[in-house]
């Protein structure tokens, strides 16, 4: 079974430019999460969906964040622009069934802002 | 103020010894408590999950154990492998979405 896929893994770009990092979620998992995560806070929960609608955006840092989740197998996570201190690792996970179940994580987008 | 504190931060053992991490809580309300293992430069995954009622959970060579009246939590790890060097996460769930995450433990085993 395929897990939950992220891309790109790395990720190096210049202050100020657009990055748009995207997930596509294990198959039949009706939530979605992203996380970001640091050295320094550990892992924290950005936003996450169910059925593909937003529930609660209240972890997105700035208004520089934004998340989509136009279908089912697709979400994307983008910042704009990007700063040097949003550099940290951001992960997707998907699950079912949101209390009961374990979620699935992706391998991370490592992200560099210079 | 919902935390979640794990220790030790850092632990170093010989292959074959057996280990103890420590997760205590203040996440209220408290609807289950997981731990997850997370490889250098992987996501992390799904050890066990344990709900209010239960206070043990097996996955193989990890244990969890869980005190709800204390608000703590500890992962036994038997017989450690080279391959269990990793990070352990300790997450309670608060309900809903409000899952609050430890800082981890990083555990290295040494040959």
């Amino acid at each position: 079974d395929a897990g939950v896929i992220q891309s790109p893994r790395h990720e190096v770009t210049e202050m100020g430019q657009e990055v748009t990092l995207r997930c596509k979620p294990i198959s039949g998992h009706d939530y979605l999460f992203w996380y970001r995560q640091t050295m320094m806070r550990g892992l924290e929960l950005l936003i996450y969906f169910n059925n593909n609608v937003p529930i609660d955006d209240s972890g997105m840092p700035e208004d520089r964040f934004s998340a989509k989740m136009p279908n089912a197998s697709f979400s994307t996570l983008k910042i704009q622009p990007s700063e040097p201190r949003d550099s940290a690792v951001y992960f997707c996970a998907s699950s079912l069934r949101l209390l009961k179940k374990a979620q699935h994580f992706g391998d991370g987008t490592r992200l560099s802002i210079l | 103020k919902n935390q979640v504190e794990q220790s030790p931060q850092s632990l170093i053992i010989l292959e074959g010894k057996n280990c103890t991490l420590q997760c205590n809580y203040t996440v209220s309300p408290f609807s289950n408590l997981r731990w997850y293992k997370q490889d250098t430069g992987r996501g992390p995954v799904s050890l066990t999950i344990m709900t209010f009622s239960e206070n043990t959970k097996s996955n193989g060579r990890y244990t969890a154990t869980l005190d709800a009246d204390t608000k703590q939590s500890s992962l036994h790890i038997t017989a450690s492998q080279l391959s269990d060097s990793a990070s352990y996460i300790c997450v309670v769930n608060g309900g809903t979405y409000k899952y609050i995450f430890g800082t981890g433990t990083r555990l290295k085993v040494l040959a």
